[in-house]
């Protein structure tokens, strides 16, 4: 059974930085590409930043490019996101979420139960 | 970037009922589009991919349509867990973006 589970949403502070984690279990992680797709209170799920299987290719939002880093560590089946520079428009749920092929498709096929986030003074 | 469009906001359904809800791409997209049911507190969950696939274990009274611009899906002879919110989504190219949702709610 695939389980993905978040961890490290926190109450931060504007201009502060949080890391995300996501374990991985139930499947062959080394071979899927991974996501984060976030949603805000109330609004509907926005994706934030994707990698490949191999780690090789990162895709990002504008919203969060230059800001956020994705990365994954296979050897642990831990997918992460560092969230730098956090603003309180970034307050969301944070889903990690799986795909189906290794080079992300933008198929998000299974979501862990997601990591709360907020940025506020 | 390619905008979805989703209608309407709110369906008000009872148990039986046939449901319909659209969407609209703001470019051509082919079939490469999702659905997912989100229910209170909960993860969005895949229901629909490439337009018309069910994804495995969504029960069949689920059906999705279209390609282009214009897409649906539907739900014959509602069922009291399918009382959710559902999204359209697109990942013909990134940014792959969500429609805002429908809540289908109890009449």
């Amino acid at each position: 059974e695939v389980q993905l589970l978040e961890s490290g949403g926190n109450l931060v502070q504007p201009g502060g930085s949080l890391r995300l984690s996501c374990a991985a279990s139930g499947f062959t992680f080394s071979s899927h590409a991974m996501s984060w797709v976030r949603q805000a209170p109330g609004g509907g799920p926005e994706w934030v930043s994707s990698i490949s299987s191999a780690a090789g290719g990162t895709y990002y939002a504008d919203s969060v490019r230059g800001r956020f880093t994705i990365s994954r560590d296979n050897s642990k089946s831990t997918l992460y996101l560092q969230m730098n520079s956090l603003t309180v428009e970034d307050t969301a749920v944070y889903y990690c979420a799986k795909e189906g092929p290794p080079v992300p498709a933008g198929l998000f096929e299974y979501w862990g139960q997601g990591s709360l986030v907020t940025v506020s003074s | 970037d390619i905008q979805m469009t989703q209608s309407p906001p709110i369906v008000s359904a009872s148990v039986g009922d046939r449901v319909i809800i659209t969407c609209r791409a703001s470019q051509r997209i082919g079939s490469r589009l999702a659905w997912y049911q989100q229910k209170p507190g909960k993860a969005p969950s895949l229901l629909i991919y490439k337009a018309s696939n069910l994804e495995a274990g969504v029960p069949t009274r689920f059906s999705g349509n279209g390609s282009g611009t214009e897409f649906s899906l539907a739900i014959n002879g509602l069922q009291p867990d399918d009382f959710a919110i559902y999204f359209c989504q697109q990942y013909d190219s990134s940014p792959w973006l969500f429609g805002q949702g429908t809540k289908v709610e109890s009449k």
